[in-house]
């Protein structure tokens, strides 16, 4: 079946790094890709998403592209603050089968000052 | 304002009392789903529903129900809730149309079963 891999965390990094989440995906049809994003104490808000090959997903300086070849979906930002700590979920769905989305299993992200 | 409102926002209860965490949204979305927050696992899918009276199992159904006699409502039932279903339980609805693609989700509900 459909499922999503993306890097165990947490990860931690100094305020103005570079991000990289990584997060690869199986699928058997042509799947759209999101990224949400969870801050503490809060529910799921979507992030970015794709919905082809070679799409890009852009939003608050993050940006992740949809890439068939390498079946790859990685987040990344030029330069973190620590509002970005949160836990950050990869996820697929297939609008022409099912409701279903299927999700990474999250990576923690946590930003020093 | 698009919305899904999930009511109670954090539950403690006790094993064996039946509780109903309700699900509504303001989009007239075809699609609703709810959904389980473990650590470790991410989310993963209980129930969800296509459309008025069409309901089918996600991934961890046992030990829930749900029903759809409106568009609007999805709540979620736990006839006997038991400690393995504490958790962080989050409804979601999406359009059928081809804007589908944007998922919504509730601000998600606490439960903790003692």
């Amino acid at each position: 079946g459909d499922s999503v891999t993306q890097m165990e965390g947490p990860v931690t990094l100094s305020e103005e790094a570079f991000l990289t989440i990584n997060c690869t995906y199986t699928a058997t049809g042509y799947p759209s890709l999101f990224w949400y994003v969870q801050y503490p104490g809060e529910g799921l808000q979507l992030l970015l998403k794709a919905t082809k090959a070679d799409d890009k997903g852009s939003n608050k300086g993050f940006e992740a592209t949809y890439r068939k070849e390498t079946t790859s979906f990685h987040l990344e930002k030029g330069s973190v603050q620590v509002s970005d700590s949160a836990v950050y979920f990869c996820a697929l769905s297939d609008l022409g089968r099912d409701d279903k989305i299927i999700f990474g299993k999250g990576t923690r992200l946590h930003i020093l000052p | 304002e698009a919305q899904v409102t999930q009511n109670p926002r954090y539950l403690i209860t006790v094993t064996g009392k039946k509780l109903t965490v309700t699900c509504s949204q303001n989009m007239n979305h075809e699609y609703m789903s709810w959904y389980r927050q473990d650590p470790g696992l991410g989310l993963r899918q209980i129930y969800y529903s296509m459309n008025v009276e069409v309901t089918d199992k996600g991934d961890v159904p046992e030990g829930y129900k749900v029903s759809r006699k409106e568009k609007r409502n999805f709540p979620l039932i736990l006839e006997s809730p038991s400690p393995n279903q504490t958790s962080l339980y989050f409804c979601a609805s999406r359009s059928r149309d081809s804007s589908g693609n944007t998922i919504y989700f509730g601000e998600g509900s606490w439960l903790t079963v003692v």
